[in-house]
């Protein structure tokens, strides 16, 4: 099975901020991946599929990058809609997918 | 507009069953392959099963393999998980979620509020 692996699992920064995490995939995964924002209470929400394509109606702020095993996903002006829980999910095993485990963007 | 729309959840003893269902509409349900992702309570989202929008593959995750068995009614637009020998750590808000693919990159679209499954005596 893939292993996703998130880091940081969770950081403190202000609105403005530019913030950037990442995610490691166990084995090459070629551009399946995908990620997700998800608020307390609320169903996760696409922000980012293929690496770098942005999900239509998301912010341009948001973008990703990476290939193979290692990707990030950046916030280029981080806003009070954008402290969350950012999850990156693998689609290159169809029909077998697996999430990290997250990383919380709080309030510093 | 899609909607999805879980329902079957509730509280149950460790070793019972539940079977979930997912509603769907504003799609056409058989061209899509869809998915069970679960979260337990303060924990991520773990991928359970998914099925081909067919039917005719499916896969789950390790943790359910053997236990859970996913399926789907074309003609009712509806997803079902049938989860059986349940323990506590299978207690989880359970998402019904539609996939996508662009370009052969699968993701989901779409996801259902959820229905929380507890395990407990």
């Amino acid at each position: 099975d893939i292993q996703m692996t998130q880091s940081p699992s969770s950081l403190s920064a202000s609105v403005g901020d530019r913030v950037t995490f990442t995610c490691r995939a166990s084995q090459s995964i070629s551009n399946y991946l995908n990620w997700y924002q998800q608020k307390p209470g609320k169903a996760p929400k696409l922000l980012i599929y293929g690496a770098s394509s942005l999900q239509s109606g998301v912010p341009s702020r948001f973008s990703g990058s990476g290939s193979g095993t290692d990707f990030t996903l950046t916030i280029s002006s981080l806003q009070p809609e954008d402290f969350a829980t950012y999850y990156c999910q693998q689609s290159y095993s169809t029909l077998s997918w697996t999430f990290g485990q997250g990383t919380k963007v709080e309030v510093k | 507009e899609v909607q999805l729309l879980e329902s079957g959840g509730g509280l149950v003893q460790p070793g019972g069953s539940l079977r979930l269902s997912c509603a769907t509409s504003g799609f056409t349900f058989n061209s899509y392959a869809m998915s069970w992702v679960r979260q337990a309570p303060g924990k991520g989202l773990e991928w359970v099963s998914g099925i081909s929008g067919g039917g005719t593959n499916t896969d789950y995750a390790d943790s359910v393999e053997g236990r859970f068995t996913i399926s789907r009614d074309n003609s009712k637009n509806t997803l079902y998980l049938q989860m059986n020998s349940l323990r506590a750590e299978d207690t989880a808000l359970y998402y019904c979620a539609k996939e996508r693919a662009v370009s052969g990159i699968y993701f989901v679209d779409y996801w259902g509020q959820g229905t929380l499954v507890t395990v407990s005596s």
